[in-house]
């Protein structure tokens, strides 16, 4: 069946520093790709998506694209901050799921001032 | 202004109680979802409405009884708690089709003692 892989966390990162979380899926059809962010206590964020190869979602300075060839979407961000400390969720939605998300295990990131 | 809203946030009770879980949304999505984040934070799918109508049930025992009196409310009753029940509760939206989004509300944390 479909399945999500992410790069097993904890990362610690120093303020400022370039991050890349990695997320590789498994999946029939056509999915869309997602990126959540949790910080702690609270529910998931919707930080970017993309719903078709080649497609790069963006927000609040993070990026990734949907490569297809290498079923990618890796989260990428140039700078980050501590309060960007939160557990990050890559999903796919679609294909032959029927509308459910299909979560990788989450990256909890740590960023030290 | 809370798109999906849950109550009650905390729930905390004895083995072989009966719970509820509410959930609402405003954001006029047809959809609405159950999912369960366990202690690793891993996020599985346990339901689906479609307006009203159940569309997934994830080999979720029977104990778990979704109820949508209307397509803004997904309620979760828990009957005969266990204490592998105990995890993070979280009730989302989506309107963009299989392929959409989803917006996350903010969680229930039930506690089995």
């Amino acid at each position: 069946g479909d399945s999500v892989t992410q790069m097993e966390g904890p990362v610690t990162l120093s303020e400022e520093a370039f991050l890349t979380i990695n997320c590789t899926y498994t999946a029939t059809g056509y999915p869309s790709l997602f990126w959540y962010v949790q910080y702690p206590g609270e529910g998931l964020q919707l930080l970017l998506k993309a719903t078709k190869a080649d497609d790069k979602g963006s927000n609040k300075g993070f990026e990734a694209t949907y490569r297809k060839e290498t079923t990618s979407f890796h989260l990428e961000k140039g700078s980050v901050q501590v309060s960007d400390s939160a557990v990050y969720f890559c999903a796919l939605g679609g294909g032959n799921q029927g509308g459910k998300l299909i979560f990788g295990q989450g990256t909890e990131l740590s960023v030290k001032p | 202004d809370t798109a999906v809203s849950q109550t009650p946030k905390y729930l905390v009770t004895q083995m072989g109680n009966d719970k509820s879980i509410k959930c609402e949304q405003n954001l006029g999505h047809d959809t609405m979802y159950w999912y369960k984040q366990d202690s690793k934070k891993f996020l599985k799918i346990m339901f689906s409405y479609n307006n009203k109508e159940l569309i997934i049930n994830e080999t979720v025992p029977n104990r778990f009884s979704p109820k949508s009196p209307d397509k803004a409310h997904l309620n979760l009753h828990i009957n005969s708690l266990e204490l592998g029940d105990s995890a993070v509760y979280f009730c989302a939206s989506g309107g963009g089709g299989p392929r959409g989004e989803q917006f996350f509300g903010p969680g229930t944390r039930l506690t089995v003692l």
